[in-house]
């Protein structure tokens, strides 16, 4: 089936310090969308991307959706405690309507 | 506004046990959408929906079946249990093209 390959699986930094972290696959997605999920809760929707080359963000955090549509990155500049969590990329498959799938998510820690 | 919502939060089965995961949703969203949770695996999807009367099997659906008689409410049952469906399960819904809102879950466990 379809792979959400995410990268890294797990980070450690220092409170003030920029994030990045990415997804690639081997499909084509029309859709990308990053969640956040904390212990014991359900993901929850940062940023979504539509369209090829989108830039967006939301507050300290950025997304972007590639120019090939098979990847896209998350960034998150000045990190702080609150930050701490999994963070899940997504996609919707273009040749699929409906099917949304996930990366197996990036857990980030940040030391105070 | 309530969302997604997913009965029951918490189950424990004994192997060979039947049991049905409700998901109801009040945004009026075509999609819906099973997905389960295990440790370092992130979340699979199991089976999903484009719409009332319409199913389709994701990437781990065995062992698994669905219904969306409503629009509404996404049904998942498990016929008979088994140790390896042990997980937390996840529903999610969304608009056509567009973001996916989930539920908070529930944790299933079979002995």
């Amino acid at each position: 089936g379809q792979q959400l390959n995410q990268s890294p699986q797990s980070m450690f930094i220092q409170e003030g310090e920029d994030v990045s972290m990415n997804c690639t696959s081997s499909s084509i997605f029309n859709t990308w969308l990053w969640y956040k999920q904390d212990p014991g809760e359900g993901p929850v929707l940062l940023i979504a991307l539509y369209k090829a080359g989108e830039l967006t963000s939301n507050g300290r955090l950025t997304a972007q959706f590639g120019i090939t549509r098979k990847d896209s990155f998350l960034n998150i500049s000045a990190s702080i405690p609150s930050d701490v969590g999994i963070y899940f990329c997504a996609g919707q498959l273009t040749n699929q309507g409906g099917k949304l799938i996930f990366g197996q998510g990036t857990e980030l820690s940040v030391k105070p | 506004n309530a969302g997604v919502t997913q009965t029951p939060k918490f189950r424990v089965l004994k192997t060979g046990q039947s049991m049905t995961l409700l998901c109801a949703q009040d945004m009026n969203h075509e999609y819906m959408y099973w997905y389960r949770q295990d440790p370092g695996m992130g979340l699979r999807l199991i089976h999903y929906s484009v719409g009332e009367g319409t199913t389709a099997k994701g990437e781990v659906p065995d062992g698994y079946n669905v219904s969306r008689l409503k629009k509404q409410n996404f049904l998942l049952g498990l016929e008979s249990a088994a140790p390896s469906q042990t997980s937390v399960y996840f529903c999610a819904s969304s608009p056509r093209q567009g973001e996916a809102f989930f539920g908070q879950g529930t944790r299933l466990t079979v002995v």
